[in-house]
């Protein structure tokens, strides 16, 4: 069973760095194929595709926030990063971790994390 | 790459059939078999319900069926029920090896 949970601080101040951490289960992100990939929601919109890595280090930016996106990964601790710079009060919103395979880009999703940005 | 276009609403009866469309362009829907569809109820996390095109996962009800059409993707869901209110959320692959969403359509049943 596939599950991802995704960590970090839920209160950030503008101009600030976030970080966030997927820890999953249920799969390896050495498989071939595999991707962890990031997605956010802000309150009552829609959903905005961030980031996304595979299990070949490849890794692939959303066009509009490329310049404030870094996504990682530690395969030994089944673990993604996403950091994201410069945060504004625009960016509030729910973050999810998803599991990547295939032609989706996301089948199975974490809880989410809302993050908050403000002073 | 611009976020794929969907209604803002659509709805119908118990029993009845609905259809979402989703258009994007040849650079992402109409350039690739790869539109997704995700369901999405309140407070809880998009659930997979349709992927390349037509696909259901495993434990999707088969009431749930995609489609495309040139650069227009379609979720159709028939036999409508009180459960399938609901948020949903169309996805592609993009030439940029992206991926771009649409901007979500709510469904209401009567």
């Amino acid at each position: 069973q596939i599950t991802l949970k995704e960590s970090g601080p839920t209160l950030v101040k503008p101009t600030q760095t976030l970080t966030l951490t997927c820890t999953f289960s249920g799969f390896s992100l050495s498989s071939s194929g595999v991707g962890v990939g990031w997605i956010r929601q802000p309150p009552g919109k829609a959903l905005e595709w961030l980031a996304l890595i595979y299990w070949n280090e490849d890794k692939r930016y959303s066009p509009s926030l490329k310049s404030r996106l870094t996504i990682t990964k530690d395969t030994s601790k089944n673990q993604v990063v996403l950091t994201m710079t410069n945060m504004d009060p625009v960016d509030t919103a729910t973050y999810y971790c998803t599991h990547k395979v295939g032609g989706t880009p996301g089948d199975c999703w974490g809880q989410g994390t809302l993050v908050t940005v403000s002073s | 790459q611009s976020a794929l276009t969907q209604p803002a609403s659509v709805s119908g009866s118990p029993g009845q059939s609905i259809t979402i469309s989703c258009t994007g362009t040849s650079s992402d829907v109409g350039g690739y078999n790869y539109v997704s569809w995700y369901q999405q109820h309140p407070g809880k996390a998009p659930k997979l319900v349709i992927y390349d095109v037509s696909k259901r996962p495993s434990g999707v009800s088969n009431r749930f069926s995609g489609s495309k059409s040139g650069n227009t993707a379609s979720l159709t869901i028939s036999g409508l029920q009180a459960e399938d209110e609901a948020d949903f959320y169309c996805s592609s692959y993009t030439s940029s090896g992206n991926w771009v969403f649409g901007g979500g359509t709510k469904l209401t049943v009567l």
